[in-house]
């Protein structure tokens, strides 16, 4: 079946730092990739998506590439924000599963001024 | 964007009475709708897949009669929780499946807390 292994949190970077957390997927077929976002309280939004191989999603100055030779879709952001500060989500869909979505863990991050 | 909506936001009610919590696709049809349930500091726990027009299908260990899901209309679902108890208490979560995306989009969630 499809599983999702999301980098373990928390993680905790100054602003202005580099952001990385690492995302990779088990999944048969072709499946979507999305990073989704919760800030505390609050549901998912939806930050960033690719749906097939090479495809780079961005939003907000976030960036993930489909790489279907490594299976992975790392999250990055060049100087983040004190804003910034929520848990992030990796998640897939498709293949065997159709349109539900299998998530990671979830990783919390901080971001001190 | 697409937009969902949860109502309500946060509920408080006595243990074994009933409580509703209504997801709508505020500017998209949806066919298929999602309840998650979510503990602190945790994941996603997907509890049913709820579809337009037919019986939802719940994931395994998920009481069906507790949690009962209508989806009477392509931009309207509901969950209730039947004589809730403290253990029940939680962030509910909904979705929409935006079809022609391929892309659910999630509601703000409902904190339900039993006494």
């Amino acid at each position: 079946g499809n599983s999702v292994t999301q980098m373990e949190g928390p993680v905790t970077l100054s602003e202005e730092a580099f952001l990385t957390i690492n995302c990779t997927y088990t999944a048969t077929g072709y499946p979507s990739l999305f990073w989704y976002v919760q800030y505390p309280g609050e549901g998912l939004q939806l930050l960033l998506k690719a749906t097939k191989a090479d495809d780079k999603g961005s939003n907000k100055g976030f960036e993930a590439t489909y790489r279907k030779e490594t299976t992975s879709f790392h999250l990055e952001k060049g100087s983040v924000q004190v804003s910034d500060s929520a848990v992030y989500f990796c998640a897939l869909s498709g293949g065997t599963s159709g349109s539900r979505l299998t998530f990671g863990e979830g990783t919390q991050l901080t971001v001190n001024p | 964007g697409a937009v969902v909506s949860q109502h309500p936001s946060r509920v408080i009610c006595k243990s074994g009475t009933s409580v509703k919590i209504e997801c709508r696709s505020l500017d998209f049809q949806a066919t298929t709708m999602f309840w998650y349930r979510q503990f602190p500091k945790q994941s996603l726990m997907l509890m049913a897949t709820s579809n337009e027009g037919s019986k939802a299908t719940y994931e395994q260990g998920v009481e069906k009669d507790k949690f009962l899901i209508n989806h009477a209309s392509l931009t309207l679902s509901t969950l209730t929780v039947t004589s809730a108890h403290p253990e029940d208490s939680s962030f509910y979560i909904c979705s929409a499946n935006r079809q022609e995306e391929g892309t659910q989009y999630f509601g703000p969630g409902t904190r339900l807390l039993v006494l």
